[in-house]
This record gives structure tokens, sequence and C-alpha cells, in this order.
């Protein structure tokens, strides 16, 4: 299964909404992880489930969707947030992820 | 707590072949499986290959058939990733995670919820 995440970068402020969105290649119904990665650390699991929440992570961040479109968003970005985040599907083996989206500071 | 701890950077040349070991504590480690994803230069993650440490079943990425053999020992909850046939390409850092299943209202699903530290190899001649 493809997984295809846009836009591959974006530039935003503090406090700005964002939305980076993520499409199967099939339907992989709301089997969809979303990680945050920054330099020099491991991933973390931000939503598990399309929209379920990990437990520890801000309520600012939130999933949608199912079948084959995706969207993560952070409402009122904050300056830890700058990061690369990825989505990646949980239906099959191979596990594969999107390409991600590189958060940057405007 | 869980924790997931890996071995050092490694250097390797082109050809050689690579092993990286991931420690778990805080779990019983035979009840999860562990996969091995790796991040290159400019890339995003790329999933390697999984391991169940309760027998040792394995199942690998197509494009690491042949190169990649991932191994277990559970007296020491350790799991292990080599890589043979090293090419430059193959520079990246390598992480093992845990892939954990939540009830989401009688249903299960998966993601990778705990994450080691990562190990850097670098292909180099």
């Amino acid at each position: 299964i493809q997984m295809t995440q846009s836009p591959s970068s974006l530039s935003a402020s503090v406090g700005d909404r964002v939305t980076i969105t993520c499409r199967a290649s099939q339907s992989i119904r709301n089997y969809l992880n979303w990680y945050q990665h920054k330099p020099g650390k491991a991933p973390e699991l931000l939503i598990y489930a399309a929209s379920r929440l990990q437990p520890g992570v801000p309520s600012r961040f939130s999933g949608s969707g199912s079948g084959t479109h995706f969207s993560l968003t952070i409402t009122s970005l904050q300056p830890e947030d700058f990061a690369t985040y990825y989505c990646q599907q949980s239906f099959n083996s191979p596990r594969t992820f999107g390409r991600g989206t590189k958060v940057e500071i405007k | 707590q869980v924790h997931l701890v890996q071995s050092g950077a490694e250097v390797k040349r082109p050809g050689a072949s690579v092993k990286v070991s991931c420690k778990a504590s805080g779990y019983t480690f035979i009840d999860y499986f562990i996969h091995w994803v790796r991040l290159a230069p400019g890339q995003g993650l790329e999933w390697v290959g999984r391991i169940h440490p309760d027998g040792g079943d394995t199942a690998y990425a197509d494009k690491f058939q042949g190169r990649v053999t991932m191994t277990r020992d559970t007296s020491v909850s350790t799991a292990y990733m080599e890589l043979s046939g090293l090419k430059s390409d193959d520079t990246a850092v390598y992480y093992c995670a845990r892939w954990s299943a939540f009830d989401t209202g009688g249903h299960f699903l998966s993601a990778f919820e705990f994450w080691g530290q990562g190990t850097m190899v670098t292909v180099s001649s």
C-alpha cells in the first residue's frame, strides 16, 4: 500500500493552524497512525487508529479520516511542534510510511 | 516503564555486515513484535522487517530479502538485526520499535508505540 503525504514541507508561525494530509493507495479503513520525528530523537506516536490521541500527546493534535483520505491537524502551533510528521498504515504488511511532512518556522 | 536500548554507532566498509541489537525492558519481551525501521539521509522512514520474539517468526521488506536477518535472544530480552552486503545507501539511522495493539472498543489496531534511540550505521570506503 502506497502512502502519499502532502505537502512535503510547510512554513508556519507559532499559533497557526496546520493541516497535513495523507492518502492511501487503497482503503485502509481507520488503520492509520501519525508520528512526530525530531532530529536526533526517536519518532513519537501521536495518533493511532486515525483519530485516537496517544496518552500524553497535547490535545492541539487531532486526526481524522477513513478509507483512503486522512489528515493530521495541529491547532495553534507551538515552538516544540516544529518537526517532521509521518503517516503510516497498519492495515497490512509491509507497514508503509508516507514520505513525511517537514514543518518549519516561518 | 518500557525501554528499548540499542547498540552504538557503527562504521562499515561496503560489502561488510552489521549487527544491531535492541534490548527491551519494562514489559514481557515475548509478548510483542519488534520491528526495525530506518531513516536514511534526506529520506523518509522505511520499514525493514519484524520479528516475533516468541518463536522467532520473521518477515522482511522485499527490498531487504536475502540481505537482512532478524533474530532474538529471549534470555536477555534482546532483538538483533543483521544487514549484509552493505552499500553506501544503507547509511541510515536504524530504529527498533515495539508493535503495540490498542483496543478501540473490541477492535484492536496496532502502532509503533515505543522506539529505541536509534543506531547510526555509516557505510563508507
